[in-house]
Formats: structure tokens, sequence, C-alpha cells
């Protein structure tokens, strides 16, 4: 069925420091994964996007690889500031197009 | 604000009554989505929308729930007989139809059940 794991669920860094969340999905047919960044008590915003066809892609500080063959993608942030703190979904879209999303990820950036 | 919107915002209601929410989205979107967030979790989809016809209604929906986009503009989603456990947020995100996939959220309505 579809699915879509993520870890881990809460991850602690120091500012400056990198942070990498991670992501396997089930769908072999899926082909485009997004990332959202979620504040307490806001909307989910997307925040960067990967298509099946580039293995990575990247903007500023944040980047996304994906591994088609071992069906996981993966979100990278560099030199981590505060206001990188948040919650954290990467998500798979179904053959209908609805999207499914993972548990979220809790990134706390310590000044 | 040319942004997903949804009203109201907040919205407290005793157990046994009916709500109805509404998302306007982007206005060249043909694609609405309602997703389903409880605290601690990813957004769980609901149904979906292409122009007026709601193309998936997701198990998670029961009967009570019910959705609509008459025009293919705005929807609503309304809820009879609420119970506590549909206390959640309630997003409402929209697509193109050349990106489906690349969806874009409201604020939500925060929903609670006393």
């Amino acid at each position: 069925g579809e699915n879509v794991e993520q870890h881990p669920s809460t991850l602690s860094v120091q500012e400056g420091d990198s942070a990498v969340i991670k992501c396997t999905y089930s769908d072999s047919a899926s082909n485009y994964f997004p990332w959202y960044k979620q504040e307490l008590g806001k909307r989910p915003q997307l925040i960067i996007d990967i298509r099946s066809n580039v293995g990575e892609k990247k903007d500023q500080r944040i980047a996304v690889t994906l591994n088609k063959t071992a069906k996981h993608f993966s979100l990278h942030i560099t030199e981590t500031q505060p206001e990188d703190s948040a919650v954290y979904f990467c998500a798979a879209p179904s053959v209908t197009g609805k999207l499914i999303f993972g548990q979220g990820t809790t990134l706390q950036v310590k000044p | 604000d040319t942004g997903v919107s949804q009203n109201p915002r907040h919205k407290i209601t005793k157990r046994g009554q009916n709500v109805t929410f509404r998302c306007d989205p982007i206005s060249e979107h043909n694609r609405l989505y309602w997703y389903r967030q409880t605290l601690g979790q990813g957004p769980e989809f609901l149904t979906y929308f292409q122009n007026e016809a709601q193309l998936e209604k997701s198990r998670l929906l029961s009967d009570r729930f019910s959705a609509e986009r008459p025009k293919g503009s705005f929807s609503t989603l309304e809820i009879q007989r609420t119970e506590q456990g549909d206390s959640a947020m309630y997003l409402c995100a929209s697509s193109p139809d050349a990106l489906p996939y690349e969806q874009y959220f409201g604020p939500g309505t925060r929903l609670t059940v006393t």
C-alpha cells in the first residue's frame, strides 16, 4: 500500500551544524517528492521538491537527494539557523494525486 | 492575497452540532484538496476535487463528512453530528492541473469539539 516513513522524529542540532532528514516511500510509481516546513500554528509551506528525473536539487542552504532504486529521499539543511526550527514533512504522491505525508521531524536548532 | 484562504480560522463547537468550513483556492488552480492534521502528525488526505468533480474520498471520510465545490471555485467541508474525535486542524490545498502534486496549503481551520 501507499506509505511514507520519515526519520528521525526529533532532531536537535547546534546552530551552524547540518541537519539531515530521511524518508522512504513504497509506491515505485511516485515521481515527485516535496518537503514542507511547518512552524507552530502555521500552514505547511512547500520549501523544496524534487522530481524523479534528477538525483539532487539545491536551493541556498537546503538540498534534497533522491535514490529511486532504494526508494528514499533526504532533506539536507546546512549552516542551520534558529529560524530553521520547525516541523518538517516529506511527502510522496499517489497515482490519484493526493499526497501521502511522513510523520514529521521536529527540528530544534540551538543558538 | 493570492494564496489559499480558509474560514473560519478557529471553530469551537459542542458535540453533536454541525460545522461548515470554507476554502478559497489560488484562483488559477483547478485542483483542491482537503486534509486533516492532528497534533504531532502529518496531514492526512480526506478528499479532492478537480474543478467541481469530487474525484476521490478517503476511507477516513465517514458519512458525517461531506464536501462540495459547486462552481469549481471555493469549496466547503461540512461535518454533521460532530464528535470529540473530529477535533483537528482541517487544511485545504490547491494545485494546477499541470503540476497536480505541487500543492499549496491554506492556514487551516482548527476545530475543537467539546
